[in-house]
């Protein structure tokens, strides 16, 4: 069963350092997006991405933030100077077309900021 | 705006006890609803899902009912195992899915 997959499962980073998440989605979804979890607390969305494009983002995703499709398969989340409280769980999902459509998890990435 | 509650846990019970777990939600229009549960270390997996109002999503044993006019969709399992011992998450979709707090539930032998 296709899965979407993400890389690296842990990532430990010194503050003030950039940071590359990826996320392969499964190959025929067209919609992607990143999620994350401070531990303990509940999943938040980040960004959604349709058409080469950023269809929505929310608060958290600031100016540091920024995502992209570099290639046919990958999606990616950069931070591009890491603070301390970006320290959660990175979910990335996808889905293959419109909103009665699952959004499939990968695993996460676990980032800690130092 | 659109929002999502649910009980708060833990939920702790024996194994073969029944489980309900409390989740409503605030939203226009008429949002796809989902059960996802996080698994100790693991990340998140579909559990169930509906579409519509009157909607009965159901797997591995679990149900949830899309009920418009009490805008919830509670989950429901008639006998838990300890390997239900999970934290489970209601979420509504409006394109991003917005996640309740999340629930962890407890099954012991």
């Amino acid at each position: 069963e296709p899965e979407v997959t993400q890389t690296p499962s842990h990532q430990v980073t010194q503050m003030g350092q950039e940071v590359i998440l990826r996320c392969v989605p499964i190959s025929n979804h067209l919609y992607f997006y990143w999620y994350r979890q401070i531990l303990g607390q509940k999943v938040e969305f980040l960004v959604s991405f349709y058409n080469n494009e950023i269809s929505e983002k929310s608060e958290i995703f600031d100016d540091q933030f920024s995502v992209e499709r570099p290639d046919g398969s990958n999606f990616t989340l950069k931070i591009r100077s890491t603070k301390l409280e970006d320290s959660a769980m990175y979910f990335c999902a996808s889905r293959e077309t419109g909103l009665t459509d699952t959004q499939y998890f990968g695993p996460g990435t676990r980032l800690t900021v130092l | 705006g659109n929002s999502v509650t649910q009980m708060e846990g833990p939920v702790t019970l024996s194994e073969e006890a029944f489980l309900t777990i409390n989740c409503t939600y605030t939203a226009t229009g008429y949002p796809s609803l989902f059960w996802y549960v996080q698994y100790p270390g693991e990340g998140l997996q579909l559990l169930l899902k509906a579409t519509k109002a009157d909607d009965k999503g159901s797997n591995k044993g679990f149900e949830a009912t899309y009920r418009k006019e009490t805008t919830s969709f509670h989950l429901e399992k008639g006998s838990v195992q300890v390997s239900d011992s999970a934290v489970y998450f209601c979420a509504l979709d409006t394109d991003k899915l917005i996640f309740g707090t999340g629930t962890r539930l407890q099954v012991f032998p």
